[in-house]
């Protein structure tokens, strides 16, 4: 098993442009969540999703951003029209629906708007 | 809602010292609660769990008590490494599969 995987790992991108990161969970993985982390301060939730369906959005998720996981693979976080408050780590985590529930997460993109 | 509230940083303790980092938690039922570390250049990673009051999570001389009188977790270890400089967070789910809610984290640096 190879973990979670983001791509791309940093993205600079100009006020305006839109960027899309992808998380790839662990393979048996059901649920998948989107968390924001900025510095100094601990991530903070933004979505999940089990399997395809999306489940819950937090308040922070403006309507800028969306977020899919078409098969219940992989999964696209999109924002639209970006500004320099979207500067920040974006995190994924996966976890199973039985077991442990463990979140094992991705190593993050890290999005920079200029 | 539910909050967590972790001891301010940033954190710096001799090799060998002893270690707490306290958190406290506002939740209403039952959460879940963890420890996730963060080591430089890394991804977060679960250091302790504890699902229920009075349960004792321990990983790699860690230690974390469930105190649900007091509504706390706080973190400890008795002698501790440089490899332990790190970011720690304290968190909370409401149990089962649900998202985190984190605290704000608490940078560690241990000098030899």
């Amino acid at each position: 098993d190879t973990g979670v995987s983001q791509d791309p790992r940093h993205k600079i991108t100009k006020r305006g442009q839109n960027v899309t990161f992808r998380c790839d969970p662990i393979s048996e993985h059901n649920r998948l969540y989107w968390y924001r982390q900025t510095l100094g301060q601990g991530p903070e939730f933004l979505t999940y999703f089990q399997n395809e369906a999306q489940l819950e959005k937090s308040r922070l998720l403006s309507d800028r951003f969306s977020a899919e996981r078409p098969k219940g693979s992989f999964s696209t976080l999109e924002i639209q029209r970006t500004e320099q408050g979207d500067s920040a780590m974006y995190l994924c985590a996966s976890s199973s629906l039985t077991g442990s529930y463990e979140q094992y997460f991705g190593p993050g993109t890290r999005l920079t708007v200029t | 809602g539910n909050s967590v509230t972790q001891m301010e940083g940033p954190v710096t303790l001799s090799e060998e010292a002893f270690l707490t980092i306290n958190c406290t938690y506002t939740a209403t039922g039952y959460p879940s609660l963890f420890w996730y570390v963060q080591y430089p250049g890394e991804g977060l990673q679960l250091l302790l769990k504890a699902t229920k009051a009075d349960d004792k999570g321990s990983n790699k001389g860690f230690e974390a008590t469930y105190r649900k009188e007091t509504t706390s977790f706080h973190l400890e270890k008795g002698s501790v490494q440089v490899s332990d400089s790190a970011v720690y967070f304290c968190a909370l789910t409401r149990g089962g599969a649900q998202k985190l809610v984190f605290g704000q984290g608490t940078r560690l640096t241990i000098n030899p």
